[in-house]
């Protein structure tokens, strides 16, 4: 079956630092990727969609310049999450896409201090 | 705005029971909707749906979609405390171009006791 990583699983940062994660597939290549933020307790909310080769669409009230997000090659997207704050902290989870099916990374936990 | 709607958001039952969850969705564009399992980590597929009134089934678990009432259902039968997870409904929809997303319920948290 089709397999997605994210790296790191779990982070703690310092507030006004930046934090990167990656997401890559592993045994295909994604022309499409997918970041989502978890809250506890709370469902999955779509940040944005990120294609190879051309900027991310963000959903609204997502941050562009906040969570910088670069799918550089079919099998790597990153999303940079700048100057983290406290209210950052959350579940990130990527998703690729193969036609229209879509296969979950494992999740990022990260804190910020 | 696309809007998926889970009941109950939560559940508790003994191990042994069936329980139903309900999912219903207001969306544009609609393509699919889909079943997740979600424990500790990211969410597991179970099903996806297209057709309306065509049951999916793996194993204990079973899932249906109305179309015409916009509502799916995820049955789960003789329970298991290996059951217990957060249950999530999404909708996939068309979002212009070739492009496509999913969105979430809330998700409806089963408890399993023994």
């Amino acid at each position: 079956g089709a397999v997605v990583s994210q790296h790191p699983s779990r982070v703690i940062c310092k507030s006004g630092t930046s934090v990167k994660i990656e997401c890559r597939s592993l045994d295909f290549q994604a022309t499409t990727m997918f970041w989502y933020r978890q809250f506890p307790k709370q469902s999955l909310m779509l940040m944005a969609t990120s294609n190879e080769g051309s900027k991310a669409t963000y959903e609204q009230g997502v941050e562009k310049d906040k969570f910088l997000i670069n799918h550089a090659s079919l099998t790597l997207s990153t999303l940079t999450v700048t100057s983290a704050h406290p209210e950052d902290s959350s579940f990130y989870i990527c998703s690729a896409s193969i036609s229209y099916e879509q296969y979950f990374g494992p999740g990022t936990r990260l804190t910020v201090t | 705005e696309d809007k998926v709607v889970q009941s109950p958001l939560s559940l508790v039952v003994h191990e042994g029971d069936t329980v139903t969850l309900n999912c219903s969705y207001e969306v544009t564009n609609f393509r699919s909707l889909l079943w997740y399992k979600q424990e500790k980590k990211a969410p597991t597929f179970l099903f996806m749906l297209t057709s309306s009134g065509i049951e999916k089934k793996s194993g204990r678990l079973s899932s249906i979609l109305d179309k015409k009432e916009l509502f799916s259902i995820l049955n789960i039968t003789a329970t298991q405390t290996g059951d217990s997870a957060v249950y999530l409904c999404a909708v996939e929809a068309d979002s212009g171009g070739s492009n496509y997303k999913l969105t979430f319920g809330k998700g409806t948290l089963l408890t399993v006791n023994p």
